[in-house]
C-alpha cells in the first residue's frame, strides 16, 4: 500500500546526542518536505527535496540537515540535539503531476530533549 | 508575499450543528487553497482543494469549503458536526514563488462536544 513513514513515532534523547529521523515513502513521489511543528501548532517549512540529490533550506532556518540518496528516503539528521530542538517533525511528499499542489503526510515524530 | 490567516484559534460546536472554520488569505493573482485535518498523533490529512471552477469545493468526511474572491476567504463548512470532527484544522495556500511548496496558516482546534 503507497504510504508515507515516520520511525521513530516518539524519542525522547539527551543534550548533545546525534539523532535521525527517519522519512520513507513508497508513492514514488519526487518531491519531499520536513515540517516542525510548534506545542502551539504552527507548522513551519525547514527542508524541502526535488527530487534526487537535491536538498534546500525552508522558510525557518534550522540546525538539522537532510539527504536525498534515494527518491523514497528523506532522513534529517541533528548533530548534536539541545532542548530548543524539541518539537513535532512532520515529513511529507507530493507529486506535481498525478496530484498537483497536494502534499501527503507522514505520522509525524514528536521529538523531546531533555 | 502570500500569506493565510486563521483568526480562531479553536471553535465549539455542538454534535449536529453546522460548523465553519474560517480561513482568510492574501495572494497576488489566483490561489490555490487547500484545507488539512489533523487528529492527535497523527500526521495532516488532506480535506480537499480550490484550483478553479465552483466557489463552493466538497471534500473528505463531509466537509466543503467556499471560495469567496471579494472577500478572501476560503471557509471550512460542515452541515453537522460529529464528535469524531474533534482535531485541528489548517488552510494552506500555495506558495506562487515555488509551486511544490505550502503555507499554512496557524490552525484552529475544532472542539465537537456530545
Amino acid at each position: 500500500e503507497a504510504d508515507i513513514y515516520q520511525t521513530p513515532r516518539y524519542l525522547v534523547i539527551g543534550t548533545g546526542k546525534k539523532i535521525t529521523l527517519e522519512c520513507s515513502q513508497t508513492m514514488g513521489h519526487d518531491k519531499m518536505y520536513w515540517y516542525q511543528q510548534d506545542p502551539g501548532m504552527e507548522l513551519h517549512l525547514i527542508h524541502y527535496s526535488y527530487g534526487v540529490n537535491s536538498t534546500e533550506k525552508g522558510d525557518l532556518s534550522s540546525e538539522s540537515t537532510v539527504s536525498r540518496i534515494r527518491t523514497e528516503h528523506f532522513p534529517l539528521t541533528l548533530e548534536s540535539a539541545r532542548p530548543s530542538h524539541t518539537s513535532q517533525y512532520l515529513c511529507a511528499s507530493s507529486d506535481p503531476v498525478r496530484a498537483p499542489n497536494e502534499q501527503f503526510f507522514g505520522p509525524g515524530t514528536r521529538l523531546t530533549v531533555l | 508575499a502570500q500569506s493565510v490567516a486563521q483568526p480562531e484559534d479553536q471553535v465549539n460546536v455542538a454534535e449536529g450543528n453546522p460548523l465553519t472554520v474560517k480561513c482568510t488569505y492574501s495572494v497576488s493573482g489566483n490561489p490555490y487553497l487547500f484545507w488539512y485535518v489533523q487528529y492527535p498523533n497523527r500526521g495532516l490529512q488532506f480535506l480537499l482543494k480550490y484550483i478553479t471552477g465552483d466557489n463552493l469545493v466538497k471534500g473528505s468526511y463531509g466537509f466543503e469549503a467556499e471560495f469567496n474572491k471579494s472577500q478572501t476567504s476560503f471557509h471550512l463548512k460542515k452541515p453537522s458536526a460529529l464528535v469524531s470532527d474533534s482535531a485541528l484544522y489548517f488552510c494552506a495556500v500555495r506558495d506562487l514563488d515555488s509551486s511544490y511548496k505550502l503555507i499554512f496558516g496557524s490552525g484552529t482546534r475544532l472542539l465537537v462536544r456530545p
